[in-house]
C-alpha cells in the first residue's frame, strides 16, 4: 500500500505570504502528527490530531501556526504572514491511533515538504 | 520535560568498522525508545526501537539494548558497510496514560562509510 504523502515536496515564497501544505496519511492511520526539522537539527513535534481533531497543539510555535483534519484523514498545515525563520523541512507522519491497543504506535513517515521564506 | 541526547558527528568509519552512536535521555514517564534512519534524498524511516527495560530492538544488523537504570539506547553494528551512510536519530515517546506517542528526536547523527 502507499505510504505517507506529502505535498508539495517543495514551496517558495515570499516573507508574509500565506502558505498550505498537504499531507496524505496511511489508510486507516487515525493518528496524525506535523513535525518541523530544521536544519541540522532533530524533528520537533509540532501538533497531534487522533481522528478530526487536533489533540495536543503544544508544539506549534505561535498563532501563524494552523492544522486541521476535517474528514479525518486529509491534514492541511496552514501559515499566515510567513517569516524567514519559518524555513524548515515539514514533516506529517501517520500511526494507527488509539485503536492500536498498544504500549506504543509506531508512525510512519513522509517525505517531507521543504519551505524556503525568502 | 522529555529530551535525547545523541552523539555530535559526524562520524566516519571504514567499512567492516564496529559503529557506536551514543544516546541518552530524560523522560517524564516510562518511554518507548527508537532509532530513525534518513538515507541521502529520503525520508526518515523507523530501524529498530524498544518498548520496555532490557529489551533490545535490532534490524539490518543493527542493535540498541533499553538500559532504564543508565537511561541509554546505543546504537551498535558489528561491522558497517558503505550503504550504512546516513543520518541517525534517537528518539522516544511518551504516553503519559493517552493516546499521543508523541516524538521527541535527539540532533542526529551523521554517518559516513567510506570504502
Amino acid at each position: 500500500g502507499a505510504g505517507v504523502s506529502q505535498t508539495p515536496s517543495n514551496k517558495v515564497t515570499e516573507k508574509g505570504k500565506y502558505v498550505e501544505l498537504r499531507c496524505d496519511p496511511i489508510s486507516g492511520h487515525t493518528a496524525l502528527y506535523w513535525y518541523r526539522q530544521s536544519l541540522g537539527q532533530g524533528p520537533e513535534f509540532l501538533i497531534y490530531f487522533q481522528g478530526t481533531g487536533a489533540a495536543d497543539d503544544s508544539g506549534l510555535p505561535n498563532d501563524r501556526f494552523f492544522a486541521v483534519r476535517p474528514e479525518g484523514s486529509v491534514s492541511t498545515l496552514k501559515i499566515q504572514r510567513t517569516e524567514r525563520g519559518d524555513s524548515a523541512v515539514y514533516l506529517c507522519a501517520s500511526s494507527l491511533g488509539a485503536a492500536s491497543g498498544r504500549s506504543t504506535d509506531t508512525q510512519y513517515f513522509g517525505p517531507g515538504t521543504r519551505l524556503t521564506v525568502l | 520535560g522529555n529530551s535525547v541526547t545523541q552523539m555530535e558527528g559526524p562520524v566516519t568509519l571504514s567499512e567492516e568498522a564496529f559503529l557506536t552512536i551514543n544516546c541518552t535521555y530524560t523522560a517524564t514517564g516510562y518511554p518507548s525508545l527508537f532509532w530513525y534512519v534518513q538515507y541521502p534524498g529520503e525520508g526518515l524511516q523507523l530501524l529498530l526501537k524498544a518498548t520496555k527495560a532490557d529489551d533490545k530492538g535490532s534490524n539490518k544488523g543493527f542493535e540498541a539494548t533499553y538500559r532504564k537504570e543508565t537511561t541509554s539506547f546505543h546504537l551498535e553494528k558489528g561491522s558497517v558497510q558503505v550503504s550504512d551512510s546516513a543520518v541517525y536519530f534517537c528518539a522516544l515517546s511518551d504516553r503519559g496514560g493517552g493516546s499521543n506517542y508523541k516524538l521527541t528526536f535527539g540532533k542526529g547523527t551523521l554517518l559516513t562509510v567510506n570504502p
